[in-house]
């Protein structure tokens, strides 16, 4: 089982929904990321998170430390949402810094 | 600020050749860290450096690869004796801070590298 394990794996969306990507993770954190996956494969970092909840524009990210999961949630989605949205951990027993992945959700959202 | 930067961005090698992979990090950042992206798959840690150090290179595969990080110039990510398993997406990321902060890291544009 892998240590970060995202839902669902594909989604497709009409234009205007609103979306939510879940991400589960089993090992202890100091932080949670959601990146952004463009095709043509740049990685742009959204969200950064320790706790609670946190707002950029659109895209809202929340994370439950207790539960050991976080969503990251769109609202009034656009065809350019469509990418690839990639959760990350960085352990908490690690003072390394280096992120543990899951494997993507592939978002389409459709005019 | 330009951001992290990556070159070459597409990169064809011939098996058994080698390829040399540059990462520029961000203007003060002091940390970089190297990902692997093979294809259908997730991206995976590799290799962890300050400068003219290596911290973690639990992810490194034992033999072939290595990497570097000067006190000048960019770091290095080099790959001996290329196979075709090894042409993936490689991406570079740099950070700011220390490892007692939790720190955003910014990534480059990534190289992708084809192996004939």
């Amino acid at each position: 089982k892998n240590e970060v394990e995202q839902s669902p794996q594909n989604l497709t969306a009409q234009e205007g929904e609103f979306i939510t990507i879940n991400c589960s993770y089993s090992v202890g954190i100091s932080a949670l990321h959601w990146l952004q996956q463009h095709p043509g494969g740049g990685i742009v970092s959204l969200f950064m998170l320790s706790s609670g909840k946190k707002k950029h524009g659109r895209l809202i990210a929340t994370i439950n430390i207790q539960e050991k999961h976080s969503s990251l949630h769109i609202t009034a989605s656009h065809p350019r949402d469509s990418a690839v949205y990639i959760c990350a951990v960085r352990g908490g027993s690690s003072n390394t810094g280096k992120l543990i992945f899951g494997q993507g959700t592939t978002l389409q959202v459709k005019p | 600020n330009a951001g992290v930067m990556q070159n070459p961005r597409h990169l064809v090698r011939r098996r058994g050749q080698e390829a040399r992979l540059r990462c520029s990090p961000m203007k003060g950042h002091s940390h970089v860290y190297w990902y692997r992206q093979l294809p259908e798959e997730g991206l995976k840690f590799m290799v962890y450096l300050q400068k003219e150090n290596i911290i973690d290179e639990s992810g490194m595969p034992k033999e072939r690869f290595s990497a570097e990080f000067p006190k000048e110039g960019p770091s290095i990510l080099r790959i001996q004796q290329v196979v075709r398993g090894d042409s993936a997406a490689y991406f570079c990321a740099s950070s700011l801070g220390s490892v007692l902060r939790v720190d955003t890291q910014y990534f480059g544009p990534g190289t992708r590298l084809t192996v004939l």
